[in-house]
């Protein structure tokens, strides 16, 4: 099945660092590619919808700037926490649609555990 | 109102129970209905795609009712491997946008 490939799983940083995420569909093209964050206890919440070789889309109250997305290959999305602050502090998911829409269902990148200390 | 609304449970059930779980949808124009399961500080994987008449994988059945909005899923014979946070999730065609809702927590007891 298909397969995307997330990491790193798990990453501590200092505050005012920035770290990078990256996500890649192992055995299929992903145009589209989306990103998530869940806080504990919360639901998955989308940030952004990344496409390929043009700008992602971003969620309300989501800061472009804070979160850089680039997907620049059809098998690569890449999000950068910039200038990390605890508050950051989440767990990150991606992932990819095999079809051209909602109906197939989405393969989950196996996240990203960041900490902002 | 939340777009997507579970009761976050936990539901405890002995092994062997039957357990079932509601999800409600505040979007009428949603189209793509699925139920993934997501274990502990892991990704959410997909259980089932949830269609209109309804459909079975194995001791799983998942159900929509267009009508009243909502959809759900019901456990025959639980497993203690069953146990997790079962996530109800909600599409419109055409927009690519997954909305989650918050999850029930089942727990399977020995």
């Amino acid at each position: 099945g298909a397969v995307v490939s997330q990491h790193p799983s798990r990453v501590i940083c200092k505050s005012g660092t920035s770290v990078k995420i990256e996500c890649r569909s192992l055995d299929f093209q992903a145009t589209t590619m989306f990103w998530y964050r869940q806080f504990p206890k919360q639901s998955l919440m989308l940030m952004a919808t990344s496409n390929e070789g043009s700008k992602a889309t971003y969620e309300q109250g989501v800061e472009k700037d804070k979160f850089l997305i680039n997907h620049a290959s059809l098998t690569l999305s890449t999000l950068t926490v910039t200038s990390a602050h605890p508050e950051d502090s989440s767990f990150y998911i991606c992932s990819a649609s095999v079809g051209q829409s909602t109906d197939y269902g989405y393969t989950f990148g196996s996240g990203t555990r960041l900490t902002v200390v | 109102r939340k777009e997507v609304e579970q009761d976050p449970g936990p539901f405890n059930v002995p092994e062997g129970a039957t357990v079932a779980f509601n999800c409600t949808y505040s979007n009428s124009a949603s189209q793509s209905f699925f139920w993934y399961r997501q274990d502990c500080r892991k990704e959410p994987k997909l259980l089932m795609s949830v269609y209109s008449s309804g459909n079975e994988d194995g001791r799983f059945t998942a159900q929509l009712n267009r009508a009243s909005q909502y959809i759900s899923l019901l456990i025959r014979d639980s497993k203690l491997s069953d146990s997790a946070t079962y996530l109800c999730v909600v599409a419109t065609s055409g927009t690519y946008k997954y909305i989650f809702g918050t999850g029930t927590r089942l727990k399977v007891l020995a």
